[in-house]
């Protein structure tokens, strides 16, 4: 499979544990997105990686939120002292340089719930 | 500040019709990006079908096509001979173009959840 993978699928943790989840893009793709989507929602954009730089990070993502690439490949996003609120889906999508046609590839998420 | 709106939370339709589901954007851009993504339950979400905005002929991808109009702000989806797999979460999303290959993220609606009746 040469698709966007995530892991873990599911996550349920207490409130206030920290959760990190993973994130192996398409492996010709140098661009990285992480969203985060709740329930009846259009995703929302929260960073975006170009190959190991964090380029961008929305004011959604707060400072209990750290999302890294550190060899340009995969990505790890951790959120520290998780709250109920933090309950979503979170999405990671990828995309390449190669005719900037503007598709994001998407991982089918890793769901947290948040106890 | 880029917005998409999907103003039809849920809709049906017969096997074998023909739907069209809405979208609206604001913009100051005049260069963009359109995108119908379909999003099936507890699956990864895929493109459907894009639009440039420079292009005045309308996309179309088999059964699904668009009615792109610029000044009206407006980019529906049409799906034709609907099937039971075109059920799934549908999102209408927005990328500004860019003439360096920086970060334009996808601005999305909330979605219209497409039901299919056999």
């Amino acid at each position: 499979d040469t698709g966007v993978s995530q892991d873990p699928r599911h996550k349920i943790t207490k409130r206030g544990q920290n959760v990190t989840f993973r994130c192996d893009p398409i492996s010709e793709h140098n661009r990285l997105y992480w969203y985060r989507q709740t329930l009846g929602q259009g995703p929302e954009f929260l960073t975006y990686f170009q190959n190991e730089a964090q380029l961008e990070k929305s004011r959604l993502l707060s400072d209990r939120f750290s999302a890294e690439r550190p060899k340009g490949s995969f990505s790890t996003l951790e959120i520290q002292r998780t709250e109920q609120g933090d309950s979503a889906m979170y999405l990671c999508a990828s995309t390449g340089l190669a005719g900037d046609t503007g598709e994001l590839f998407f991982g089918e998420g890793s769901r947290l719930t948040v106890l | 500040a880029q917005t998409v709106t999907q103003s039809q939370p849920e809709m049906s339709v017969q096997e074998a019709e023909t739907v069209t589901l809405s979208c609206t954007y604001d913009t100051s851009e005049s260069d963009y990006y359109l995108f119908w993504y379909k999003q099936p339950p507890s699956r990864q979400m895929i493109l459907v079908i894009r639009q440039e905005a420079y292009k005045q002929q309308n996309a179309t991808e088999n059964r699904f096509s668009v009615n792109f109009q610029k000044a009206a702000k407006s980019f529906s989806l049409k799906i034709s001979d609907s099937q039971l797999g075109d059920a799934a979460m549908y999102f209408c999303a927005y990328r500004r173009a860019s003439s360096n290959f920086g970060n334009e993220k996808l601005t999305f609606g909330t979605g219209t959840r497409l039901t299919i009746i056999p």
